[in-house]
């Protein structure tokens, strides 16, 4: 299994909901990451996870919470969100987070929150 | 801090052009170059990669060659397919760090 699997792949959400996103991959990598992308625009970093223990927050608003419950699962959990906050948030994972860190990425969850 | 410059697009060629995309990188280190490669509607996907200087990365008819005098890793590919058609990241990785610095992206359309 080569695959990093995230659902779901659409999400509509008013700006009071809560909502999560989910990532699983079960290559046996170590590092498990968020990143945010807007149209036309590159990914933007949000969270790093290693060995299940969140090592990076790029300052992320506290709307956005991050969690791994074990080391193939990730999940963004999504509350009080912006409109502005509306992307193609994309999950990714590497084998150990050092070295030449080649990155996996799963097709990503386009949010769009009203 | 890294930072990754790569050539405004779009990029439009005719099938079976000769493609070039440039890319130069600034970094502490010696950091690991790749090129990633974003179909629409779809993640990034790895298109090669390059861990020290003058290696030279290739993957699908693409290649590209890790220069530190110039500090470039520029992307070519002797003959272009509708099929490329796709947004081009290059980006760096400097070592021991988890982050992984992107360039802006460069958008390939490819005309029959």
């Amino acid at each position: 299994d080569t695959e990093v699997t995230q659902t779901p792949k659409h999400l509509v959400m008013g700006m009071t909901n809560k909502k999560s996103l989910k990532c699983e991959q079960h290559m046996g990598h170590r590092a498990m990451y968020w990143y945010k992308q807007k149209a036309k625009k590159p990914p933007e970093l949000m969270f790093v996870y290693s060995y299940e223990k969140l090592s990076i927050n790029e300052s992320v608003p506290s709307r956005f919470s991050p969690e791994c419950p074990n080391s193939s699962l990730l999940n963004l959990h999504l509350h009080a969100l912006q409109p502005e906050d509306s992307a193609l948030y994309l999950c990714a994972s590497s084998l150990t987070g050092t070295g030449a860190n080649v990155l996996t990425f799963g097709a990503g969850s386009r949010l769009t929150v009203l | 801090g890294d930072s990754v410059t790569q050539m405004e697009g779009p990029v439009t060629l005719s099938e079976e052009a000769f493609l070039t995309i440039n890319c130069t990188y600034t970094a502490t280190g010696y950091p690991s170059l790749f090129w990633y490669v974003q179909y629409p509607g779809e993640g990034l996907q790895l298109l090669l990669k390059a861990t020290k200087a003058d290696d030279k990365g290739s993957n699908k008819g693409f290649e590209a060659t890790y220069r530190k005098e110039t500090t470039s890793f520029h992307l070519e590919k002797g003959s272009v397919q509708v099929s490329d058609s796709a947004v081009y990241f290059c980006a760096l990785s400097s070592g021991g760090y988890q982050k992984v610095t992107f360039g802006t992206g460069t958008k390939l359309q490819v005309i029959p």
